[in-house]
């Protein structure tokens, strides 16, 4: 079965803009979570989502915002766009929230900002 | 500060060689799982090992758990230059089964 799908992979932004990636998670998985990695600060959790509500938010500021819908798709959105944006953004996808559910990962999104 | 930490950052071998790397963590936890990435791309998911686990295989792939010292080991036997990425352990949030930790990655190089 296909496994998480990230679009768009690449893209290029300027400062000021906005952006939205999207996620289609596993077939079945109802939990969605965002990741940002950068080389300075590593993986960093963003959001949780799991059946349409945001169960837990990461240390980002009011900028980075997502929403997920009811066929558990999920976006993510930043305004205002800042070079230190710039990163790949991972969502994953797991079946529920237990303890011992795997969570698989997408290919990212390139995000550059310039 | 980060939940998992793996050592050593990077580890450079030769094909055929074992690879072995460790993770320590700060808090109990319930679960603990292994990613490889492979440059530029997303992370693959190894294996998962449950904290009543000591011990799980999967192919060439060998964990294990210590939750007394709060720390895994993944095993690479009979590397191969495929086997050349970035691992990352993670683990559970406190307060969220979603919200993984993860540790800054060991870096391998399997040079043919």
């Amino acid at each position: 079965k296909a496994g998480v799908t990230q679009t768009p992979r690449y893209l290029i932004k300027t400062r000021g803009q906005q952006v939205t990636l999207s996620c289609s998670p596993i077939s079945g998985h109802r939990s969605v979570s965002w990741y940002q990695q950068t080389p300075g600060q590593g993986l960093q959790f963003l959001f949780e989502y799991f059946s349409e509500t945001q169960r837990n938010k990461g240390n980002f500021p009011g900028r980075f915002s997502g929403r997920q819908f009811s066929n558990s798709r999920s976006e993510m959105n930043v305004s205002t766009l800042e070079l230190g944006d710039s990163a790949l953004y991972l969502c994953a996808s797991s079946f529920g929230q237990g303890e011992g559910n795997t969570i698989y990962f997408g290919e990212g999104s390139w995000l550059t900002v310039v | 500060s980060q939940q998992g930490e793996e050592d050593p950052q990077a580890l450079s071998i030769q094909e055929g060689e074992n690879a072995t790397m460790n993770c320590s963590y700060k808090t109990s936890i319930n679960n603990l799982q292994w990613y490889r990435q492979n440059s530029g791309r997303g992370l693959v998911h190894l294996i998962l090992i449950r904290s009543n686990e000591r011990e799980k295989h999967s192919g060439r792939l060998r964990v294990t758990l210590d939750t007394s010292k709060k720390s895994s080991s993944l095993l690479i036997t009979a590397s191969r230059a495929a086997d050349t990425a970035s691992y990352f352990c993670a683990t559970p949030g406190a307060d969220s089964w979603g919200k993984l930790q993860f540790g800054a990655g060991t870096q391998v190089v399997v040079t043919p």
